[in-house]
């Protein structure tokens, strides 16, 4: 099962992007990588996923390696709210989330 | 409104009584899973179903039951067999088994047992 690992926290200031990373060495070919997340004790939110080409829609942009092993979220213009903890997540099995510990995101004035 | 419904938001209970989650979802979604998340941790999947009267074990099933006998309706049991049942529960949807299909989480339900 492929597995994510991420930075445990990071700092950006406000205004400028933000740029999160994560590894996915295992990943298959046909596994998607998600990308989620989770302000304090609410439900996950989703923000944009991907399978091999780069994404981006109105919160983010998603970049993934050619070789799929790793792939960086990008909150273009960060702001207070974006603050969060952030999970870079797999499809396994058709079924499954594998979801990490996440990287929490501290976004300063 | 559509949406997934938890409830109750919070949750207390003895020690040694079964308790049950609620979960709702009126998005006509197929799958629906349950989540649980301890404190600075990530979640990790407790079952998981893709149609109705079927359901599967996630990573960390012992303790916990569950029914699904609506497409709507996902309930999960916090029985006494589970030995740290505080916890946050998340519940969560996606329309079908597709790789494209994305996950939705309702707002989660924290459970205390005191």
């Amino acid at each position: 099962d492929a597995k994510t690992t991420q930075p445990t926290s990071m700092d950006c200031a406000e205004g400028r992007a933000a740029n999160l990373p994560c590894n996915h060495s295992t990943i298959s070919g046909n596994e998607y990588v998600y990308w989620y997340r989770q302000i304090h004790s609410q439900g996950p939110q989703y923000i944009i996923h991907g399978l091999k080409n780069n994404e981006t829609n109105e919160m983010a942009s998603l970049i993934i390696t050619e070789d799929r092993k790793s792939s960086t979220l990008i909150l273009p213009h960060a702001t207070l709210r974006d603050t969060a903890v952030y999970y870079c997540i797999v499809l396994y099995n058709f079924n499954k989330f594998y979801f990490g510990s996440g990287t929490k995101l501290n976004v300063k004035p | 409104d559509g949406g997934i419904t938890q409830s109750p938001k919070y949750l207390f209970r003895k020690e040694g009584q079964n308790v049950t989650l609620s979960c709702e979802q009126n998005l006509n979604h197929d799958a629906m899973y349950w989540y649980r998340q301890d404190p600075g941790q990530g979640l990790r999947l407790i079952y998981y179903s893709q149609i109705v009267n079927d359901f599967q074990k996630g990573d960390i099933a012992e303790g916990y039951s569950v029914s699904r006998e609506k497409k709507e309706s996902f309930p999960l049991t916090v029985t006494s067999a589970q030995k740290n049942p505080t916890a946050f529960y998340l519940c969560a949807s996606r329309l079908a088994g597709l790789n494209t299909d994305t996950q939705y989480f309702g707002p989660g339900t924290r459970l205390t047992v005191l």
